[in-house]
């Protein structure tokens, strides 16, 4: 089993919708959460960061994490085309990350 | 400010032949990381550098693959001989004082390497 597993796409939504990206871990030592985006043959760069349970917004974009559940979301409000790419979960432990596979997403016009 | 600059940007090789990347940091950033991506997954860890000391390289294949990051700047990922297999985009990171809190780790755009 994997230390981080994200549910796997692609997605395709409509513009304006409200997408929700989500990971499961595992090991409950790790302490940073992270989501990255990733456009097509670009390095991945990161969207958000939290290290405690609860909800931190930015934007349209809004990171959720419960450690409880070990259950870490990404929430994309009013969703654009531009906000098409690969989005990756990414949990640190001291300066280890590991990273989910991935979720792409299609937003059409 | 120039981000993390990786060359070249694609590789065709032979299988068995020798290949080398390159990646120059984000100046001023001590912590350097090689990541591996194959299609359709996310990156994994090859070897963290703080400075030039090599921290974390419990994923990286010794038999083939080597690293080093000379004066703590620069650094270079060599395979030999190279195998089918390690077709994957070749990513290079780097950050500031990994160590002490989680900071923002910025990713170059990486290799493209495929072996034929």
């Amino acid at each position: 089993q994997k230390e981080v597993e994200q549910d796997p796409g692609p997605l395709s939504v409509p513009e304006g919708a409200i997408v929700s990206l989500n990971c499961t871990y595992s090991n409950s030592a790790f302490q940073y959460f992270m989501w990255y985006r990733q456009y097509s043959r670009k390095g991945p760069e990161l969207l958000m960061y939290t290290y405690s349970s609860g909800n931190k917004e930015d934007g349209r974009f809004t990171a959720q994490v419960d450690k409880s559940s070990k259950y870490i979301s990404l929430f994309i409000r009013d969703s654009q085309p531009s906000d098409s790419a690969t989005y990756l979960c990414a949990i640190d432990n001291a300066g280890k990350s590991t990273f989910g596979d991935g979720t792409t997403l299609t937003v059409k016009p | 400010e120039a981000g993390v600059v990786q060359s070249p940007r694609y590789k065709i090789i032979e299988k068995k032949q020798p290949v080398a990347f390159w990646c120059n940091p984000i100046s001023g950033h001590n912590t350097l990381y090689w990541y591996r991506q194959n299609l359709g997954q996310g990156p994994e860890l090859l070897i963290r550098y703080e400075n030039e000391e090599a921290v974390d390289d419990s994923q990286l294949p010794k038999d083939r693959f080597s690293a080093e990051r000379l004066k703590g700047v620069d650094s270079t990922l060599k395979i030999q001989p190279a195998e089918l297999g390690d077709s994957a985009v070749y990513l290079c990171a780097s950050s500031y004082q990994a160590w002490e809190m989680n900071t923002e780790a910025f990713f170059g755009q990486g290799t493209r390497l495929t072996v034929v």
